[in-house]
């Protein structure tokens, strides 16, 4: 069964210093694993994916992530922060899997940036 | 990337009335349409996946008989809120997927903010 875990779910940082949100996931297939953010009152924006291709993804606004099948993770970075970062934002899994089809959401991480 | 309208963005209506939501991927044909939940400063909580013809599958816990979801085509899934309570607000977001059998990308509509006064 797939399963994504954000190990924090509140990060704050000083703008202009480093950003890693956590993620790790389980999953029986090959996943697909992408990050996505939601500012407040808004819609889901894709970030960045993962589909079996390079394990270093680079997504928009700065923003990528590594992956690590040995160590189950996804893990989102940015080396430096922009107080427009300041949003919440999901790892997701997918894989086509026994029961089907699904992406599971994670339950999101709470970014904050201090001018 | 490929593009999923959701219609309306936002809606308020009074209890016991019903409220549709519908979800067009525009440039390509969705096999797959999925519904999902979300409440206030909260995850996504998967509610049922649609395969264009067939009946929705539920996740547990959610009533079919108050979601309808009906996928009718290969471009519209609508999600029915039949007659809705204010527990029922929420922000109801689609996504929609297509192409291979082995695609895992799913892509997302923009949501909608149900109020149920």
């Amino acid at each position: 069964a797939q399963s994504v875990t954000q190990l924090d779910s509140h990060v704050s940082v000083s703008e202009g210093t480093p950003v890693l949100l956590r993620c790790n996931y389980s999953s029986s297939y090959s996943p697909s694993l992408f990050w996505y953010v939601q500012h407040p009152n808004k819609g889901l924006q894709l970030l960045l994916k993962y589909t079996s291709a390079a394990t270093l993804v680079k997504g928009i606004n700065g923003f990528e992530a590594e992956f690590k099948k040995s160590e189950t993770s996804f893990h989102l970075t940015k080396p430096s922060a922009h107080m427009s970062d300041a949003a919440e934002y999901f790892c997701v899994v997918s894989d086509q899997g026994a029961g089907g089809f699904k992406t599971i959401f994670g339950a999101g991480t709470r970014l904050f940036v201090k001018a | 990337g490929a593009v999923v309208s959701q219609h309306p963005s936002r809606v308020i209506c009074k209890s016991g009335t019903s409220v549709k939501i519908e979800c067009r991927s525009l440039d390509f044909q969705a096999t797959t349409m999925f519904w999902y939940r979300q409440f206030p400063k909260q995850s996504l909580m998967l509610m049922a996946t649609s395969n264009e013809g067939s009946k929705a599958t539920y996740e547990q816990g959610v009533e079919k008989d108050k979601f309808l979801i009906n996928h009718a085509s290969l471009t519209l899934s609508t999600l029915t809120v039949t007659s809705a309570h204010p527990e029922d607000s929420s922000f109801y977001i689609c996504s929609a997927r297509g192409g291979s059998p082995l695609n895992t990308e799913a892509f997302f509509g923009q949501g909608t903010r149900l109020t149920v006064v």
